[in-house]
């Protein structure tokens, strides 16, 4: 198995509250992602990076912000938390973009509640 | 626009042979892939296609026609343990960032 690990796995909050979640990765994958999946909806991609302090937004990046400062550690913040950012996070990495057999491979997710 | 379409749910019995279906329109093509989701847990890889044709892998085969922008997922002498979520994704250009666009995926039940 890819070593991604997710943090936390669970989360209650309250609405307006800042919230970051930290992706970190062991397998030196240059991309990385964050989605969230949603009953009805699927996985929806949020915000990825292509490298290190290199990030581009997703389909529904409104209402969020990452970082990544090293190849390893990918952080996505909610800024002021709502209760439709009630969801499930994955974060997933992959080797290459390029043409081929280039999976993601995705971390456990993060539970979130916004209250 | 982007579109994916899969069934919703899906029920099969112990032993038999199911297909899920995925349809797309996506503004590139450059790959598709399908995921097996079990509850509470995270996706997991289980095939990629990317030119016309049947790629099989042990119980599970996926089908692509680039044409008709359809691909199936076949999954052969069914198990309790194959109920799970199954995710069709197409991949984008590379030069659009290559990026996963998801289906909203397949539930299926598999029962004895």
């Amino acid at each position: 198995d890819a070593g991604i690990t997710q943090s936390p796995r669970h989360k209650v909050t309250e609405t307006g509250t800042p919230v970051t979640l930290r992706c970190h990765q062991t397998e030196n994958h240059r991309y990385m992602y964050w989605y969230r999946q949603d009953p009805g909806h699927g996985l929806r991609l949020i915000h990825y990076s292509y490298g290190v302090k290199d990030t581009d937004k997703g389909e529904v990046s409104d209402g969020y912000s990452v970082s990544r400062s090293k190849t390893e550690d990918f952080l996505l913040t909610l800024e002021s938390a709502t209760s439709s950012q009630t969801s499930v996070y994955f974060c997933a990495i992959s080797e290459s973009m390029e043409p081929g057999y280039n999976e993601q491979f995705f971390g456990p997710g993060t539970r979130l509640t916004v209250l | 626009g982007q579109n994916i379409d899969q069934p919703t749910e899906m029920t099969a019995t112990e032993g038999a042979i199911v297909q899920i279906n995925c349809t797309y329109q996506t503004s590139g093509f450059n790959g598709l892939f399908w995921y097996q989701q079990h509850a509470g847990e995270a996706p997991t890889f289980l095939s990629y296609n990317v030119l016309d044709g049947l790629e099989e892998k042990g119980r599970f085969s996926s089908f692509l026609s680039r044409s008709k922008g359809y691909s199936y997922l076949l999954l052969k002498e069914l198990q309790m343990k194959d109920s799970a979520s199954y995710l069709c994704a197409v991949r984008g250009f590379y030069n659009q960032g290559g990026k996963l666009i998801f289906g909203q995926g397949t539930e299926l039940s598999v029962k004895p």
